[in-house]
């Protein structure tokens, strides 16, 4: 059963903390991405890869960093100096590589601040 | 700001009716999506129509496009309970590096 999976459902971050948010997917896809949904707001693209040990940062990089170290795996983590982090975050994968036609999504990780 | 703008925000509807939605953009384009999302998961792709294209149907779906306006409709026709979601539209710029941007999404509700 080939699709993306995003864990935790829900995390809780509290002040000064790092956290980290788990992104997998069995697509074989080249392209990966992490998107930020705030309530009535539309995506806004936080990193995308579109290779192995490569990755880009997008329209809200600052406050977060990425890794691509394994084609299947592109974890997020939100640093400390991201004063807003209450939000959906969402990770997405797509294929040929460098193509944004028709990108695949996980169930979201809400992060909330205690 | 290039991100798409959707009309309405909201839709409410009786089932069995149809829905029309609406997605406006600012600049030239090569394609543009349209995707479902249900509350609190995530976003599922529907369609994509190509900037040489003008209509495409998917199902109860139908999408068109017209660049010289720069806006897409989005036709759901016989909508039903489960078509309750919020919808929004995609769009990927031309130029180099270009990545999807999309709009706010428009919220339909269908009553039983």
């Amino acid at each position: 059963d080939g699709g993306i999976t995003q864990s935790p459902k829900y995390l809780f971050r509290k002040e000064g903390q790092n956290v980290t948010l788990s992104c997998e997917q069995n697509l074989n896809h080249d392209a990966m991405y992490w998107y930020r949904q705030d309530p009535g707001q539309g995506l806004r693209l936080i990193y995308y890869s579109q290779i192995v040990n490569d990755f880009q940062k997008g329209d809200i990089a600052e406050g977060y960093s990425v890794s691509r170290e394994k084609k299947e795996s592109f974890p997020l983590t939100v640093t400390s100096a991201q004063k807003n982090p209450t939000a959906f975050y969402l990770c997405a994968s797509s294929n040929p590589r460098g193509s944004n036609e028709k990108l695949f999504f996980g169930s979201g990780t809400q992060l909330s601040v205690l | 700001s290039q991100q798409g703008e959707e009309d309405p925000q909201a839709l409410s509807i009786q089932e069995g009716e149809n829905a029309t939605m609406n997605c406006s953009y600012k600049t030239s384009i090569n394609n543009l999506q349209w995707y479902r999302q249900n509350s609190g998961r995530g976003l599922v792709h529907l369609i994509l129509i190509r900037s040489n294209e003008r209509e495409k149907h998917s199902g109860r779906l139908r999408v068109t496009l017209d660049t010289s306006k720069k806006s897409s409709s989005l036709l759901i026709t016989a909508s039903r309970a489960a078509d309750t979601a919020s919808y929004f539209c995609a769009t990927e710029y031309t130029g180099a590096n270009s990545k999807l941007t999309f709009g706010k999404g428009i919220t339909l509700s269908v009553r039983p």
